[in-house]
């Protein structure tokens, strides 16, 4: 079966540093993926996603993703962390074989960002 | 205009209750998705609706049962409410059951059993 992994379920960032958020996924064909950012008391919102071409990919708020099939992995992150970047960020695939009626999510990443 | 809409945001009630929660999608998409999150913050898919016709059903107890009365709603009616149902619920849509396509939440409804 499908899963994924987020590496750390919390990662605490100075504002201006590096965020860098972990994502592996075990599949032996790479499924679509997604991250996506949830803000307190709020729903999910997408930030990127990979489906197939360019494997690096740019998403909203400086958030950018790189997909690389042999490590099975699609690592999150930002030069650069702001303040409002605190939130909550998950990781999610969708198998090609499930015609995106079943996305599989990660655990989730906390975010925390010190001033 | 709110693109996925649920009612309502909080519900409190006791066990043993039924409660239902809505949800509306105005964005013309046709599969729609129910999710619980729990207090981890863990996000598991419940049900898939693509066209109105249920296509995932992931193990969900019975005593939750979904219903869609056309491809913009669906809403999720839980029978004899349990302690373990304390959650926060999340309806989302799709615009087809492709996998390349995100999903768009609406806000939750942060359900409390006591």
């Amino acid at each position: 079966a499908q899963s994924v992994t987020q590496l750390g379920s919390h990662v605490s960032v100075s504002e201006g540093a590096l965020v860098l958020l972990r994502c592996n996924y075990s599949s032996s064909v790479p499924p679509y993926l997604f991250w996506y950012v949830q803000y307190p008391n709020q729903g999910l919102q997408l930030l990127l996603k990979y489906t197939t071409g360019a494997t690096l990919v740019k998403g909203i708020n400086g958030f950018e993703a790189e997909f690389k099939k042999s490590e099975t992995s699609f690592h999150l992150t930002k030069p650069s962390a702001h303040m409002s970047d605190a939130a909550e960020y998950f990781c999610a695939v969708s198998p090609l074989n499930t015609g995106g009626f079943k996305t599989i999510f990660g655990a989730g990443t906390r975010l925390f960002v010190k001033a | 205009d709110t693109a996925v809409s649920q009612t309502p945001k909080y519900l409190v009630t006791q066990m043993g209750n039924d409660k239902s929660i809505k949800c509306e999608q105005n964005l013309g998409h046709d599969t729609m998705y129910w999710y619980k999150q729990d207090s981890k913050k863990f996000l598991k898919i419940m049900f898939s609706y693509n066209n109105k016709e249920l296509i995932i059903n992931e193990t969900v107890p019975n005593r939750f049962s979904p219903k869609s009365p056309d491809k913009a709603h669906l809403n999720l009616h839980i029978n004899s409410l349990e302690l373990g149902d304390s959650a926060v619920y999340f309806c989302a849509s799709s615009p087809t059951g492709t996998a390349e396509y995100e999903q768009y939440f609406g806000p939750g409804t942060r359900l409390t059993v006591t």
